[in-house]
């Protein structure tokens, strides 16, 4: 059981590239979120998912798609990266019938040069 | 607009009790989460409360009083593994959470 895993840890992109972070979990939670995190803010969330083939846009969506084709993966898509990208992504999963815990991956560190 | 408010930093000695607030101003309430976030890490779980009152889980208590918009997490017996950044969020009427920035807390010898 390997909880909610996210690849890569660490990625450095140009100002225009494109990447997918990976997020995968094996608790077969309905719910699952991206979020980001930057100095002095608290998480802000950037798309969420309630079930497979469900995606809601959170706070911040504006600049990255996202897709929930099983229960398990629920990838973050940059389209075209900018330097205001740079941040801390976390992804967490939830069950819908244990709602009172946020299961989060050990984040990806992403800067956009 | 949705709102919560905790202090950026507190200083405490190892050993000693300290208390982190949290005020929260949020369309509708479902429940108030704390969460310890070591620094490079992912926040891990420690408290939920959606009943006003004391919750206590063995160093650590949690206090909610909806009606005040307050929490609180007190945290007893201080050890220099509790240096952490203390993360409170509310879920609203949406059943999405809201982050306050977090607390550092720093704890001396």
């Amino acid at each position: 059981n390997a909880g909610v895993t996210q690849t890569p840890k660490f990625r450095v992109l140009k100002t225009g590239q494109s990447m997918t972070l990976l997020c995968a979990q094996d608790m077969n939670h309905e719910y699952m979120y991206w979020y980001r995190q930057d100095p002095g803010m608290g998480l802000r969330l950037i798309h969420y998912s309630v079930g497979e083939g469900t995606t809601a846009k959170g706070e911040v969506p504006d600049g990255y798609n996202v897709s929930r084709s099983t229960t398990e993966d629920f990838p973050l898509r940059l389209l075209s990266a900018a330097p205001s990208q740079t941040s801390v992504y976390f992804c967490a999963s939830v069950s819908a019938t244990h709602a009172d815990t946020q299961y989060f991956g050990p984040g990806t560190r992403l800067t956009v040069l | 607009g949705q709102n919560i408010d905790q202090p950026t930093e507190m200083t405490a000695t190892e050993g000693a009790i300290v208390q982190i607030n949290c005020t929260y101003q949020t369309s509708g309430f479902n429940g108030l989460f704390w969460y310890q976030q070591h620094a490079g890490e992912a926040p891990t779980f420690l408290s939920y409360n959606v009943l006003d009152g004391l919750e206590e889980k063995g160093r650590f208590s949690s206090f909610l009083s909806r009606s005040k918009g307050y929490s609180y997490l007190l945290l007893k017996e201080l050890q220099m593994k509790d240096s952490a950044s203390y993360l409170c969020a509310v879920t609203d009427s949406n059943y999405q959470l809201i982050w306050g920035a977090g607390t550092k807390l720093i704890i001396k010898p």
